[in-house]
């Protein structure tokens, strides 16, 4: 069973660092790319970044470009989304999703870790 | 970046009913468009992707069609596990975009 599980979310305030974790059990983690999609409170969905499975290619959406690092360790079947410089609007439930052969779209999701941001 | 726009945002149904959501695309986004269900507190689950493919496991009442910028999601006879929030997903180009939902409520 694919499971996918988000850790260290929680309370920072603005300008703070946060870093998240995904562990991924129930499938060859290598060969699946994986996204960090968040959702806003009563928001909709919004991707936020992507990483191939061997780490090659990453991308970032606009917001959060040159703030965020998205990486993951195939030796540890997770993947890891570094937050710096955060904003108010940066407040949201943050998932992660795999890749559904690395097509862009996502076929299973952890069950997300909030992150608040608020002085 | 492609904007994608459901309607309608809110959509009051009884179980039985046939129930029909509209996706549209700023631009063309060919057939590369998924459907998720999300439950309030819950993570989002994949129903349909490629337009009209169903997800393994998805029940089939749950059908999609479409193509390039208008898209709908059908349900064929609402059934109760099915009042949720509905989103559609473009990718075909990045970044990803999403539907602002559609709820559908008793």
């Amino acid at each position: 069973e694919v499971q996918l599980v988000e850790s260290g979310g929680g309370l920072v305030k603005p300008g703070g660092s946060l870093r998240l974790s995904c562990a991924a059990s129930g499938f060859t983690f290598t060969s699946y790319s994986m996204n960090w999609v968040r959702q806003a409170p009563g928001k909709a969905l919004e991707w936020v970044s992507y990483i191939t499975s061997g780490s090659t290619y990453r991308y970032y959406a606009d917001s959060v470009r040159g703030r965020f690092s998205i990486s993951r360790d195939n030796a540890k079947n997770s993947v890891y989304l570094q937050m710096n410089s955060l904003r108010a609007e940066d407040t949201a439930v943050y998932y992660c999703a795999r890749d559904a052969s690395d097509n862009g779209f996502f076929d299973y999701w952890g069950q997300g870790t909030l992150v608040t941001v608020s002085s | 970046d492609i904007q994608m726009t459901q309607s309608p945002s809110t959509l009051s149904a009884s179980v039985g009913d046939r129930v029909t959501i509209t996706c549209r695309a700023s631009q063309s986004v060919s057939t590369w468009l998924a459907w998720y269900q999300q439950k309030p507190g819950k993570a989002p689950k994949l129903l349909i992707y490629k337009t009209s493919s169903l997800k393994s496991g998805v029940p089939s009442r749950f059908s999609g069609s479409g193509s390039g910028t208008e898209f709908t999601l059908t349900i064929s006879s609402l059934q109760p596990d099915d009042f949720a929030t509905y989103y559609c997903q473009q990718f075909n180009n990045r970044p990803w975009t999403f539907g602002q939902g559609t709820k559908v409520e008793v």
